[in-house]
C-alpha cells in the first residue's frame, strides 16, 4: 500500500518548456488535490477532482492543466513554464473532503 | 485579511515545556477544523481533526473556539520529535475550499 506517489521528485525546466507531473493513489479515494508550497505563502490549491470525470480551479489555477485520468491518477500539466512556477508541488488525495493524504512531493524549479 | 492566520514563529522550548499555538480564521462559514505537521522538505500529515467540544490525544490537545473564529494546540512535555511546522486547516463547503495557514515552527531543543 504505497499511498499516494508522485513523479518526478525533482525538476529543472528551462522558461517555456512544458511537463506533466503524476500522480496516483491506491486508497480508492474520490477527491484528489494538486497544491503549490511556496515560502511564506503556504499551501495554495491549484486545482481539484471531487470525482473521477471531473475538475474545477483552485486559488491559483494559471498556467496548469489538469488531467484526471481515472480514479487512482490525477495528473498537472504545465504548458510553458515560468520562473513564478518554481515551487515544490504536492499531491494529496481524499475521502470525504476530510483527512487528506500527501504524496512526497515535487521540487520543480524554472530557470 | 488572510483567511487562515498563523504566527509563523519559529518558537524555541526546552524539551519538556508545554507550548500552544493559536490560529484564527475569517469566515464564520468555516466548518471543520484540522491540525497538520510538516516536517522539513516532507509532506503535512494530519495530526488531528478539531472538534468544537475540543479532543486530546496523548501530549497533545486542539481546541476550537467558536465566537473567537480561531483553534489552539496545546502540546504538554516537548520531546525533540515535535520539533516540524505545524499547519492550521480550515474548510467550509465540504472539500470545496480548503484553506492551509502559513505553519507555525516549533524548534524543540535539548
Amino acid at each position: 500500500n504505497a499511498g499516494v506517489t508522485q513523479t518526478p521528485k525533482f525538476q529543472v525546466l528551462k522558461t517555456g518548456q512544458s511537463m506533466t507531473l503524476q500522480c496516483a493513489q491506491d486508497m480508492n479515494h474520490n477527491s484528489m488535490y494538486w497544491y503549490r508550497q511556496d515560502p511564506g505563502m503556504g499551501l495554495r490549491l491549484i486545482y481539484y477532482s471531487a470525482s473521477e470525470g471531473t475538475t474545477d480551479k483552485g486559488e491559483v489555477p494559471n498556467g496548469y492543466n489538469v488531467s484526471r485520468l481515472n480514479k487512482r491518477e490525477f495528473s498537472l500539466r504545465l504548458e510553458s513554464a515560468a520562473p513564478s512556477q518554481t515551487s515544490v508541488y504536492f499531491c494529496a488525495s481524499s475521502e470525504r473532503g476530510y483527512e487528506q493524504f500527501f504524496g512526497p512531493g515535487t521540487r520543480l524549479t524554472v530557470l | 485579511r488572510k483567511e487562515v492566520e498563523q504566527d509563523p514563529g519559529p518558537f524555541n522550548v526546552p524539551e519538556g515545556a508545554t507550548v500552544a499555538f493559536n490560529c484564527t480564521y475569517s469566515n464564520s462559514a468555516s466548518q471543520s477544523f484540522f491540525w497538520y505537521r510538516q516536517d522539513c522538505r516532507k509532506e503535512p500529515k494530519l495530526l488531528m481533526s478539531v472538534y468544537s467540544s475540543g479532543n486530546e490525544d496523548g501530549r497533545f490537545t486542539a481546541q476550537l473556539n467558536r465566537a473567537s473564529q480561531y483553534i489552539s494546540l496545546l502540546i504538554r512535555d516537548s520531546k525533540l520529535s515535535d520539533s516540524a511546522t505545524y499547519l492550521c486547516v480550515v474548510t467550509r463547503g465540504g472539500y470545496q475550499k480548503v484553506t492551509f495557514g502559513t505553519g507555525t515552527k516549533l524548534q524543540v531543543i535539548p
